[in-house]
Parts: structure tokens; C-alpha cells; sequence
């Protein structure tokens, strides 16, 4: 149990669905992360909420859209997602101002696009 | 652009054999090195930082030391609850964790 709950573990969806990926998180940090993780390839970060603001990779397409209503929750919407978009959704919390490295991950949520 | 590259992508090792694993990185202004782990279905684990260059940590069987261009995670007499993927991730000026691909490492007993 790390502290970072992630639901659902597991999603399939068709490219014409709409779901959200849930993340909360009881460690009392500041800064909530959406990463993806694909086969054979590096983490990716996606998003990040540090005292609500949040800070984007450019490289994301806007079919993922990010909500981060309070420093314990965050979500990921998908809408009309790509079949390239399968993978395992990693969320993250951490603590900034100070700035740590060290982040607690949840176990994931693996979606398949169909 | 902050760059890392972990090798090898996979080793296997007998238990009891010891080896390293290596983190090459280039990054503007780091601020640390951090070491993760990870199983199979499971989000990464955090187990060091290190901060500056001849900076040495150790945790169990598991060793990192920290060079200004390389980072290297020694294992001494592995078991096979060792196997997982080993994460590397530099933190620069940008403020944020660049991620490397992983070593993938298999203790056999």
C-alpha cells in the first residue's frame, strides 16, 4: 500500500467512449502526477498539478484532458481515444516547494483501446 | 534536452552473482538522481536519491553511487526477490524526473 489509490485498475474501451481514470491519494503531498507508461518506452509525463496549477506536456493530444478538483483527488478524462493510446496509466503524488524526486506511485490503471 | 540511458535492458544473473547496472545521463543543472523500482503490474517504487557527485547510498543488498555523468546501482548476492526493472530518473533545472527506459533484471535460484 503506497498511499496512492488508483481506480480502475484495469479498462477497455472503444475509440468512441468516455471514461475517467480516478487517483486519490492520502499522503498529504502538494503535487498529484499522470504518467503513461508503454511498452519497451520510458515513462511519459503527462500532466501536473502543483498547488492546483498545472503543468502540461506540450506533446499530449487534447483527447486526455486532467481535473484536479483538491490536492487529494486528480483524474484523467479520455474521450475518443486512439488504439496508440493503450497503456498503463501511472498516477503520482510528491511533495514541491521543496522540490523532491521522490514520488508514490499507484499501481496503475492498464486501459486497452480497441 | 535532459537525456538518460540505462544499461542493459535486461540481465540475468545466478543468485549470489553480484553486478552492476548502469544509469549514463545529461542533464542542465541537476538537482538528483533517483533510483526506483518496479514489479511486474505495479507502479515504481522510490528507493534512493543521491544529490552530488561521489555520493554513495545503500539499502539491503542494493548499492547507488553517482558520478556527474553516470550513476551505477551495484547488487551484492542478489536472491530472486531482487528480480524486477530498475528505474533511473535525473532531476534538472526543467523540475521534473526524466525517466530512463530500465534495466530489467532476473535472479534465478
Amino acid at each position: 500500500e503506497t498511499g496512492v489509490t488508483q481506480t480502475p485498475r484495469h479498462l477497455v474501451m472503444g475509440m468512441t467512449n468516455k471514461k475517467s481514470l480516478k487517483c486519490e491519494q492520502h499522503l498529504g503531498h502538494n503535487a498529484m502526477y499522470w504518467y503513461k507508461q508503454s511498452a519497451k518506452k520510458p515513462l511519459e509525463l503527462m500532466f501536473v498539478y502543483n498547488f492546483k496549477e498545472q503543468t502540461e506536456n506540450n506533446s499530449v493530444p487534447s483527447r486526455f484532458s486532467p481535473e484536479c478538483p483538491n490536492s487529494s483527488h486528480l483524474f484523467l478524462h479520455l474521450h475518443t481515444l486512439q488504439p496508440e493510446d493503450s497503456a498503463l496509466y501511472l498516477c503520482a503524488s510528491g511533495q514541491e516547494a521543496p522540490l523532491t524526486g521522490e514520488l508514490f506511485f499507484g499501481e496503475g490503471s492498464r486501459l486497452t483501446v480497441l | 534536452e535532459d537525456q538518460v540511458t540505462q544499461s542493459p535492458e535486461a540481465l540475468r544473473l545466478q543468485e549470489g552473482e553480484s553486478s552492476s547496472l548502469n544509469c549514463s545521463y545529461t542533464v542542465s543543472g541537476l538537482r538528483g538522481l533517483f533510483w526506483y523500482r518496479q514489479d511486474p503490474g505495479k507502479g515504481p517504487e522510490f528507493l534512493f536519491t543521491l544529490y552530488s557527485a561521489g555520493e554513495e547510498k545503500e539499502k539491503e543488498r542494493l548499492k547507488a553511487t553517482l558520478t556527474k555523468k553516470e550513476s551505477f546501482l551495484h547488487i551484492t548476492a542478489p536472491k530472486p526477490e531482487d528480480s524486477a526493472t530498475y528505474l533511473c530518473a535525473p532531476l534538472g533545472s526543467a523540475r521534473q524526473l526524466t525517466f530512463g527506459s530500465g534495466t530489467q533484471l532476473t535472479v534465478l535460484p
